[in-house]
């Protein structure tokens, strides 16, 4: 079936320092990757998408490249802020199927000031 | 465009009894889909309904139920509640089933706690 991996949290950083938070998949089908963010006390938001290989997605600062080759996503960003303290999603749907995600088991952030 | 509305936010019940929480979709989203989520299990999949009728469910007993209205507002029932049906239950919509992409639009979630 199809799975999500994402490395385990929390992630404390230091504001501006740069942040990466891993994630890899394995889908029977040729997937659609997510990524979703919740701030605290609130539901998923996505952050960013792609729906083919080498494509990159990117919003608010944070990017992921699509890489079929090791069927990764990883999340990127230059230089990270209080404010982006939140749990983070990775997530894929099929193209096919339900189109139903499925989701990682998430990643919390801790930015400190 | 109203984003999706769950009701209530906050609930407290006792083992043994029922709930029923409350979703709203983006207008014209026709499709509503339910999760349940908590700290050891993630996010899980319960089940997606279209057009008032399920199309998609995931593993869970069935003392979870749904349905959905002719507006697109769908309800989900839980009977018999356990200690471990305490979580947050997160509703979210989509326009279609075949939505290009998946891309779902969640509601602020409805935390339950079950004593």
């Amino acid at each position: 079936g199809d799975s999500v991996t994402q490395m385990e949290g929390p992630v404390t950083l230091s504001e501006e320092a740069f942040l990466t938070i891993n994630c890899t998949y394995t889908a029977t089908g040729y997937p659609s990757l997510f990524w979703y963010v919740q701030y605290p006390g609130e539901g998923l938001q996505l952050l960013l998408k792609a729906t083919k290989a080498d494509d990159k997605g990117s919003n608010k600062g944070f990017e992921a490249t699509y890489r079929k080759e090791t069927t990764s996503f990883h999340l990127e960003k230059g230089s990270v802020q209080v404010s982006d303290s939140a749990v983070y999603f990775c997530a894929l749907s099929v193209a096919g199927g339900s189109y139903i995600p499925t989701f990682g088991r998430g990643t919390s952030l801790i930015v400190h000031p | 465009k109203a984003g999706v509305t769950q009701t209530p936010r906050y609930l407290i019940k006792t083992r043994g009894q029922q709930v029923t929480l409350s979703c709203s979709p983006i207008s014209g989203h026709r499709s509503v889909s339910w999760y349940q989520q908590t700290p050891g299990q993630g996010l899980q999949f319960l089940f997606e309904y279209f057009s008032e009728t399920q199309r998609n469910k995931g593993n869970f007993p069935g003392r979870f139920s749904g349905r959905q209205f002719s507006n697109s507002r769908s309800e989900m029932n839980v009977s018999t509640l356990e200690l471990g049906d305490s979580a947050l239950y997160l509703c979210a919509s989509r326009e279609g089933l075949g939505a290009p992409s998946g891309v779902q639009y969640f509601g602020p979630g409805t935390r339950l706690t079950v004593t």
